[in-house]
């Protein structure tokens, strides 16, 4: 069985600290993918990353990072210099290929960036 | 426009109704998908499709049908709805051919059952 565990459903930090978002996965199989979705206010869903399990490699996309350590089955994201704008819910997700591909979602860190 | 739709948006109804959530996509995609999501539970699965004659329950099928009426056409019906399902619901495709699993949302559909 999969399994996604964000374990901090809220998070509240003050604009321009940096804040990280913890992903615990649990899977069998060898191949699979992680996802990260943001959730702003307005309720869409909007992809920000996937990475395969082959792939360790840490990818920095402006002020977002994301550490991918399959020793601890993690892939946390860190948003540097949070923004006001940053304020969402953001999703942690899973997609195993014995399982079908479907995806395994967190429940969720929400994120609230005070100016 | 955008390239998965939901309708409607938003919809309040009352408990024993019947009510029907719409999904299109215009990406091309086989494979669709219905979420519900709840606070702190993230998105379960309730049904996917991975093409027209391929339906498939996910984690929380109960109370729930659906309808892949074509490539780019599916539905999720509540046939009676009670208010435990009172959630936001997505559709979501994916592209078999990535393999990559990379799913796109459509905007979601606020249901209130009172």
């Amino acid at each position: 069985a999969q399994k996604v565990t964000q374990a901090q459903t809220e998070i509240s930090v003050v604009e321009k600290e940096d804040v990280t978002l913890d992903c615990v996965y649990e899977t069998r199989d060898t191949t699979y993918y992680l996802f990260w979705y943001k959730q702003p206010p307005s309720g869409e869903l909007v992809f920000l990353i996937r990475r395969n399990s082959f792939d360790e490699q840490n990818e920095i996309s402006g002020r977002y990072s994301w550490n991918f350590q399959k020793s601890t089955s993690s892939f946390n994201f860190t948003i540097t210099a949070s923004q006001v704008v940053d304020s969402a819910v953001y999703f942690c997700a899973l997609g195993a290929h014995n399982a079908g591909n479907m995806l395994t979602f967190g429940g969720g860190t929400r994120l609230m960036v005070k100016p | 426009d955008a390239d998965v739709t939901q309708t409607p948006r938003n919809r309040i109804t009352k408990t024993g109704k019947r009510i029907m959530l719409e999904c299109s996509q215009t990406k091309g995609h086989d494979r669709m998908y219905w979420y519900r999501q709840d606070p702190g539970l993230g998105l379960r699965l309730i049904y996917y499709s991975f093409d027209v004659k391929d339906i498939n329950k996910g984690e929380i099928s109960d109370g729930y049908s659906v309808s892949r009426q074509a490539q780019a056409k599916f539905s999720l019906s509540l046939e009676s709805a009670i208010p435990n399902q009172t959630a936001l619901y997505f559709c979501a495709t994916s592209d078999r051919g990535t393999g990559t699993d990379e799913q796109y949302f459509g905007p979601g559909t606020r249901l209130t059952v009172t």
